[in-house]
């Protein structure tokens, strides 16, 4: 089976402009997840959707940040404007139950400059 | 409030045990996990441990859970250089969400 795919690898856009990073999750897992890496540091939670509707968005930073997951599928997250602390690795994950172990994306390495 | 806490570091040579530590807070957490990140890869999850265990052993892994003191650490035998990589502890918590801890690079040398 596909993992969870996520699209770009790496983007490095400057400060002001828009962002936009997708997520494809298993196909078939309900609950799909949005984390941050920033420097080295822990694993920040962003949000979690259940199909197509937001369950828990507590960890998003401030309203530059969008998560959308129209029709339960893939997801995008979208950064306008972009400013240089949203810098990170995002990673996406997506699992059966909410109590079972994720599947992680490769995550997507975004630099703002 | 939530959080996770490991220690950043590790260095073992070849064929030692390694044993990573975490603490975390949150008493109602059911689920704890470790999970594998290789270089440019995605997280991969190792293993877990329902909160109502205290030891876990698969293969080359050991995790023991002391819910007491809320650590929870994972013991690797015979580590190999395949092994090193950077290990995050993560638990379930009643919040339904899963917190992740900074993460463990784990070096092992030939």
């Amino acid at each position: 089976e596909a993992g969870v795919t996520q699209f770009p690898s790496h983007s490095v856009i400057e400060k002001g402009q828009t962002v936009t990073l997708r997520c494809d999750p298993i196909s078939g897992h309900d609950n799909l997840y949005w984390y941050r890496r920033v420097m080295g540091k822990e694993i920040k939670f962003l949000l979690h959707f259940v199909k197509e509707s937001k369950q828990d968005e507590s960890g998003m930073p401030n309203n530059r940040f969008l998560a959308e997951r129209t029709g339960g599928t893939y997801s995008t997250l979208k950064v306008q404007p972009a400013e240089l602390e949203d810098s990170g690795v995002y990673f996406c994950a997506s699992s059966q139950g909410q109590g079972d172990g994720y599947t992680f994306g490769s995550g997507t390495r975004l630099t703002v400059v | 409030g939530e959080d996770v806490e490991q220690s950043l570091f590790l260095s073992v040579r070849e064929g030692d045990s390694s044993v990573i530590n975490c603490t975390y807070t949150d008493s109602s957490s059911t689920y704890l996990y470790w999970y594998k990140q290789e270089p440019g890869a995605g997280l991969q999850l190792l293993t877990y441990i329902f909160s109502n265990m205290d030891m876990k052993q698969d293969q080359r892994l050991t995790v023991l859970l002391n819910k007491k003191d809320k650590h929870l650490s994972l013991r690797i035998a015979d580590t190999q250089t395949g092994d090193s990589a950077i290990y995050f502890c993560a638990e379930y918590t009643g919040g339904f969400k899963t917190i992740f801890g900074a993460g463990t690079r784990l070096f092992v040398k030939a």
